[in-house]
């Protein structure tokens, strides 16, 4: 199956630091990549819609100017973490579907832990 | 918002066919009943997907009901390594976002 690769899988880093989390689709290109956070014990919450070559759809209540999203080419995404702070530590997972005539489910990179300290 | 219902947990005996009930009402004519699974500390894992008709693949099977108000999704013979919170999901194809609800965590008892 497809593959979405996410970079990296776990990140500790000071509080006012800005952190960089990247999301490639390795072998499909996708024009839409999502992504998501995910506090312990608790379900996926979708953050954002991330196009490539427009700026990002972010969901209700979700920062634009702190969870910054380029989408600069059809396999790459990336997510920063603007000013981090302790309560921004979570697990923060991009997804990815095929474009065109591909396979209609969503593939999940492996998610990145960031730990803010 | 979710558009699906699911009970929090369940339990199955391994070897044995675990069902995961989900509740959809309010699907709409097009979209279509998706199923993910979570393992503790990875992505979602895609399982399958259906519209109408029951589907079945090397991971699952999904019946879904006549009206399409619910469906189930089956692990025929269930191990240690299905042990995951199980998410059912309704869908458009393609770039439709996907909004994940609570989903099932599925126990695998030895």
């Amino acid at each position: 199956g497809a593959v979405v690769s996410q970079h990296p899988s776990r990140v500790i880093c000071k509080s006012g630091t800005s952190v960089k989390i990247e999301c490639r689709s390795l072998d499909f290109q996708a024009t839409t990549m999502f992504w998501y956070r995910q506090f312990p014990k608790k379900s996926l919450m979708l953050m954002a819609t991330s196009n490539e070559g427009s700026k990002a759809t972010y969901e209700q209540g979700v920062e634009k100017d702190k969870f910054l999203i380029n989408h600069a080419s059809l396999t790459l995404s990336t997510l920063t973490v603007t000013s981090a702070h302790p309560e921004d530590s979570s697990f923060y997972i991009c997804s990815a579907k095929i474009i065109g005539t591909g396979a209609p489910e969503a593939f999940f990179g492996q998610g990145t832990r960031l730990t803010v300290v | 918002d979710a558009k699906t219902t699911q009970p929090p947990s369940m339990d199955c005996a391994e070897g044995r066919a675990a069902n995961l009930p989900c509740n959809h009402s309010t699907i709409s004519g097009n979209e279509y009943v998706y199923w993910y699974r979570q393992i503790h500390s990875q992505g979602p894992q895609y399982i399958i997907h259906g519209l109408k008709n029951n589907e079945t693949n090397e991971m699952a099977s999904l019946i879904i009901t006549e009206d399409r108000k619910s469906s189930t999704l089956i692990l025929p013979h269930a191990t240690l390594r299905d042990t995951a919170v199980y998410y059912c999901i309704v869908n458009l194809n393609r770039d439709d976002k996907i909004i994940f609800g609570k989903g099932t965590r599925l126990h695998i008892l030895p």
